[in-house]
């Protein structure tokens, strides 16, 4: 299977900030990444997938970059309701992997 | 709207089997991939397995191989999870997500606890 290694764990950060979060897989996947906000008590929502294309309707202060098994995840100005935790996820093949999350927090 | 809802979760006791259902509406249910995805408590994601729109092809992680059965009822817009041996380590909440590649809409979620 493919691992994905993501960091930071824990990103403290202050509203206004630009941040980025990285992804690592253990081969390469091509572009085949997708990333993934996730507020308490509520499901994952996609906000970037091919590495680079933002899903419809996600601000376009998220971005994403990337290919073959490196990726970052750039939010360009914190707001109040990016707080939350990212999960980097490969799908270039079955088993879908994902990142162990990174947590932003505020500062 | 693009909606999925799941069901089925509840209390089973080690070694003890659940099926969890997922209801699918506002969208052509039997031309997308279906994804299971679960997240044990205060954990992250863990994909658990996925089945083709047609339903000729399912793919399990090695957690769940042998034990978890992935199947969908395309006239009934309906993605099921046979769970059979349930181990403690397969409490979670679990998730549908439409399988676009990306996974890019999830339902709710529904809870399995396995507990002795």
């Amino acid at each position: 299977d493919i691992q994905m290694t993501q960091s930071p764990s824990t990103l403290s950060a202050s509203v206004g900030d630009r941040v980025t979060i990285t992804c690592r897989a253990s081969h390469s996947i091509s572009s085949w990444l997708a990333w993934y906000q996730q507020k308490p008590g509520k499901a994952p929502k996609l906000l970037i997938y091919k590495a680079s294309t933002l899903e419809s309707g996600v601000p376009s202060r998220f971005s994403g970059s990337g290919s073959g098994t490196d990726f970052t995840l750039t939010i360009s100005s914190l707001q109040p309701d990016d707080f939350a935790t990212y999960y980097c996820q490969q799908y270039h093949s079955y088993s879908y992997t994902f990142g162990l999350g990174t947590k932003l927090e505020i500062k | 709207e693009v909606q999925l809802l799941e069901s089925g979760g509840g209390l089973v006791q080690p070694g003890g089997s659940l099926r969890l259902s997922c209801a699918a509406s506002g969208f052509t249910f039997r031309t997308y991939a279906m994804s299971w995805v679960r997240q044990a408590p205060g954990k992250g994601l863990e994909w658990v397995s996925a089945i083709r729109g047609s339903g000729d092809l399912t793919f399990y992680a090695d957690s769940v191989k042998g034990r978890f059965t992935i199947s969908r009822d395309n006239s009934k817009n309906t993605l099921y999870l046979q769970m059979n041996n349930l181990r403690a380590e397969d409490t979670a909440l679990y998730y549908c997500a439409k399988d676009n590649d990306a996974l890019d809409m999830w339902g709710q979620g529904t809870k399995v606890t396995v507990f002795s």
